[in-house]
């Protein structure tokens, strides 16, 4: 399965700042995925981001919070804006082709004070 | 809209032994995946297992299993022989076959504690 590298791994940050999470993958992925993991909870899809199109929003996620660049088949970004404690969490992205499973990047643990 | 539901919010296991996580769905779609990801302290999602649901034979993955009963809708995981490293949140998602965006559902998952 292909590699994933999110960059950071971990930040703390101040609130009203925003963070860029990177996603790099090592081979060409149709499909890229944004998820939130509040702590002792689930995993929240927050977009589908594929490539030369805009990313698709899940209900409760809006772009002006949560903006999505996919410039390629191997590279996705997602930035937290105007952070705010309940902005604290694991974001994770994930890549899939079509009709295969999702496979994860290690994941990025957001501290926000 | 699809839904998956894990009972269990934490189970343990001894070393060596077997233990068994529930995870049961509501769909109406008949054509679907499911799937086990583990999720350790280092936070990385693992993919454990999946399972298609016009197979009826249960996949099997070395130590892991599935009991899969589409019926009951119901997609059990069973670990064999559980060694310290199986210790990890586990979450059972679920997939429409026919889905192009490749979306998950995902349950609450279930924290399974390994005893030495």
């Amino acid at each position: 399965s292909a590699v994933i590298s999110q960059k950071p791994s971990r930040d703390i940050c101040q609130r009203g700042t925003s963070l860029t999470i990177q996603c790099q993958v090592d081979s060409q992925v149709t499909m890229m995925f944004w998820y939130r993991q509040q702590p002792g909870q689930s995993l929240t899809l927050i977009a589908t981001a594929n490539q030369g199109s805009e990313a698709t929003y899940e209900s409760g996620f809006v772009i002006d919070k949560f903006p999505i660049s996919r410039p390629n088949l191997t590279f996705s970004t997602l930035t937290v804006s105007n952070m705010s404690p309940e902005d604290s969490s694991i974001y994770l992205c994930s890549v899939a082709q079509p009709g295969g499973p999702q496979h994860f990047g290690d994941g990025t643990r957001l501290s926000i004070l | 809209a699809q839904t998956v539901t894990q009972s269990q919010p934490e189970m343990s296991v001894q070393e060596a032994e077997t233990v068994t996580l529930s995870c049961t769905y509501d769909t109406s779609e008949s054509d679907y995946y499911l799937f086990w990801y583990k999720q350790p302290p280092s936070r990385q999602m693992i993919l454990v297992i999946r399972q298609e649901a016009y197979k009826q034979q249960n996949a099997t993955e070395n130590r892991f299993s599935v009991n899969f009963q589409k019926a009951a809708k119901s997609f059990s995981l069973k670990i064999s022989d559980s060694q310290l490293g199986d210790a990890a949140m586990y979450f059972c998602a679920y997939r429409r076959r026919n889905n192009a965006g490749n979306m998950l559902t995902f349950g609450g998952g279930t924290r399974l504690m390994v005893k030495p």
